[in-house]
């Protein structure tokens, strides 16, 4: 069965300070992956895919086929940064997401 | 944010009855999606549809039911067979055809007591 990990539910990082969102999955094949994120009151929506390999709002997120990773960093957090991120993973040809179980991140001033 | 709806925001409906969940899109897109989220859980995959008139089971569909009879509708009906149907709902779309990006509604949170 597919399955995506987020081992963290909680992560606080104080400003200024480096951040890393840990996600592994657990497929075969080559997946499309994803992070998606929800600040508060606002639609989830998304934050960056990996085949774009895009820096979103000072994100990026490198694929490790190996250890089958997918982290989400940033060299140095912001308060704005504050949200719920979901890792999300999608076979090609299959356009169907499975979500990770989230992280909130909550950055100290 | 327009481009896909979810009404109403708040529902409360007492338990044993039947209740629908409206998600509208104007964005042409041919696939919609919804997710329950609980706290802890994550977002979990309900029922999907790639186009009109058709659609398949996610990971939790028992005791939901869809129907997708025109493009830009895709309304969700939780029946009174969902044992723990309080939650917060979520519908999304995507263009479709091998393009992944999902598009999410505002969710609507529904209480059951």
């Amino acid at each position: 069965a597919q399955r995506v990990t987020q081992p963290e539910k909680l992560l606080s990082v104080f400003k200024g300070a480096p951040v890393e969102l840990k996600c592994n999955y657990s497929y075969s094949g080559s997946p499309e992956l994803f992070w998606y994120v929800q600040y508060s009151r606002q639609r989830l929506q998304l934050l960056l895919r990996h085949i774009s390999r895009e820096s979103i709002k000072g994100f990026t997120a490198d694929l490790n086929k190996g250890e089958t990773s997918f982290h989400l960093k940033k060299p140095f957090a912001q308060e704005e940064d504050s949200a719920m991120y979901y890792c999300a993973p999608s076979y090609f040809g299959n356009e169907k997401l499975t979500f990770g179980t989230g992280t909130r991140l909550t950055i100290i001033p | 944010d327009g481009g896909i709806t979810q009404s109403p925001k708040y529902l409360f409906r007492k338990e044993g009855q039947n209740v629908t969940l409206s998600c509208e899109q104007n964005l042409n897109h041919d696939a919609m999606y919804w997710y329950r989220q609980d706290p802890g859980q994550g977002l979990r995959l309900i029922y999907y549809s790639q186009i009109v008139n058709d659609f398949q089971k996610g990971d939790i569909a028992e005791g939901y039911s869809v129907s997708r009879e025109k493009k830009e509708s895709f309304p969700l009906t939780v029946t009174s067979a969902q044992k723990n149907p309080t939650a917060f709902y979520l519908c999304a779309s995507s263009p479709g055809q091998g393009y992944y990006e999902q598009y999410f509604g505002p969710g609507t949170r529904l209480t059951v007591t």
